[in-house]
């Protein structure tokens, strides 16, 4: 079936660690986004991706880098300057228009060690 | 994007129909009205989404009022399954944002 898998499910990170998140789709959707949920909040904008090798800074986007090497991959790291990282990792992607929705995986939950 | 209103919760009897209602009296004309939901430890699951008029799809019905200032997403017949946060979202395609604006939703409960 087609969808978006991400992984690990739980991931524990140290301090001065960098960790990274894996997303993956196999829907040929060429849009990509990472949004991080804090408990009992929305959703805010970390990266997106419009095209294989370019990518847009989002709200929060300090402390995290991504990359965008193939159509159907697009990992987020955490780095160490990321002072709060704990919270709920989500992937998303979209096809067509502004207008049409974003598809979801199942998240990433982060949390220090 | 423009912004909306949802109660916080409600609550509905298995099997019977549930009406979530949206407010967004500063919706533009070029505004589309998503509907998402999220069950807990999940990412948001896609529910439905329409511009002017009504749309219905397996999941669900959008029912959006004639001077676009409201909508309501309707459940026809809610199971346990539907249990979780619906979130009601204006996206303007005209706009150079992308991404979606997720508020704190509805969280709908339903009794057995």
């Amino acid at each position: 079936d087609g969808g978006i898998t991400q992984s690990p499910k739980y991931l524990f990170r140290k301090e001065g660690q960098n960790v990274t998140l894996s997303c993956e789709q196999n829907l040929n959707h060429d849009a990509m986004y990472w949004y991080r949920q804090d408990p009992g909040q929305g959703l805010r904008l970390i990266y997106y991706s419009q095209i294989v090798n370019d990518f847009q800074k989002g709200d929060i986007a300090e402390g995290y880098s991504v990359s965008r090497e193939k159509k159907e991959s697009f990992p987020l790291t955490v780095t160490s300057a990321q002072k709060n990282p704990t919270a709920f990792y989500l992937c998303a992607s979209r096809t067509g228009g502004n207008n049409q929705p974003q598809h979801f995986g199942d998240g990433t939950r982060l949390s220090i060690l | 994007d423009a912004k909306t209103t949802q109660p916080n919760s409600m609550e509905s009897n298995e099997e019977e129909p549930v009406h979530l209602p949206c407010n967004h009296s500063t919706i533009s004309g070029t505004d589309y009205i998503h509907w998402y939901r999220q069950l807990p430890s999940q990412g948001p699951e896609y529910v439905i989404h329409g511009l002017t008029s009504n749309v219905n799809n397996r999941m669900a019905s959008l029912a959006i009022a004639e001077d676009r200032k409201s909508s309501t997403l309707i459940l026809h017949r809610a199971t346990l399954r539907d249990a979780a946060v619906y979130y009601c979202i204006l996206r303007d395609v005209g706009a150079g944002s992308y991404q979606l604006t997720f508020g704190k939703g509805t969280k709908l409960s339903v009794i057995p």
